[in-house]
């Protein structure tokens, strides 16, 4: 079976950095993706892994721990507008992505 | 924009009545992806299509059928509507083999049942 876990919800500071936790147990593994989610709008890429290790992108970075089914995303210097669900998946073989529930993150002023 | 094409953004209907929610993948794209989410929920995988041809099934209730035309659009029928229906409907598309993008998501259908 597919199992993707994260958080259900998190909250933070403005300006502060914040840790998305991502576990998974997939029949299958190619990469590892994360989206982020706007209340009622489309998820939109942010990171793609396939191999172990950090990768940083501005203000994001995201990890990856093939051997662990672990991965982070890590959003620093937050603002306002990075409230926001944050979704895990998983490309799991020939064009199949499993996603996450998501984790909601409400930035705080 | 995504280069995903849905139509139409909103649409509200009355119980039993049928729907058509219609997607145009990015230029390229061979397979779409409908997805179903509701208020707070994640995002739950419908239906697959791959250059005409049904691939994967989720979710999908025996309501709804989806098809992929020859010029790859793709449409999603909704019948026999429940007030439960009521959520956002996404099409993704992506590209033969997946590429390291993933999928590339439309705005979405809201449809409200009332």
């Amino acid at each position: 079976g597919q199992n993707i876990d994260q958080p259900t919800e998190m909250t933070a500071t403005e300006g502060a950095i914040v840790q998305i936790n991502c576990t998974y147990q997939t029949s299958g593994f190619n990469g590892l993706f994360w989206y982020q989610q706007h209340a009622g709008e489309a998820p939109t890429f942010l990171s793609y892994n396939v191999l172990d290790g950090l990768e940083e992108k501005g203000r994001f970075s995201s990890f990856l721990s093939r051997s662990k089914g672990y991965s982070y995303l890590l959003l620093k210097e937050l603002q306002m507008k990075d409230s926001a669900s944050y979704l895990c998946a998983v490309w799991t073989g020939f064009q199949k992505l499993v996603f996450g529930t998501g984790t909601r993150l409400l930035v705080s002023p | 924009d995504s280069g995903v094409t849905q139509t139409p953004k909103h649409l509200i209907t009355a119980t039993g009545q049928r729907v058509t929610l219609r997607c145009s993948p990015r230029s390229g794209d061979l397979s779409v992806y409908w997805y179903q989410q509701s208020l707070d929920q994640g995002l739950q995988f419908l239906i697959q299509y791959y250059n005409g041809e049904e691939r994967a099934k989720g979710n999908i209730l025996e309501r709804f059928s989806a098809q992929q035309f020859p010029d790859l659009h793709s449409e999603l029928n909704l019948s026999s509507l429940e007030l439960g229906d009521s959520a956002l409907y996404f099409c993704a598309s992506s590209p033969f083999g997946g590429g390291n993008y993933g999928y590339t998501f439309g705005s979405g259908t809201r449809l409200t049942v009332v």
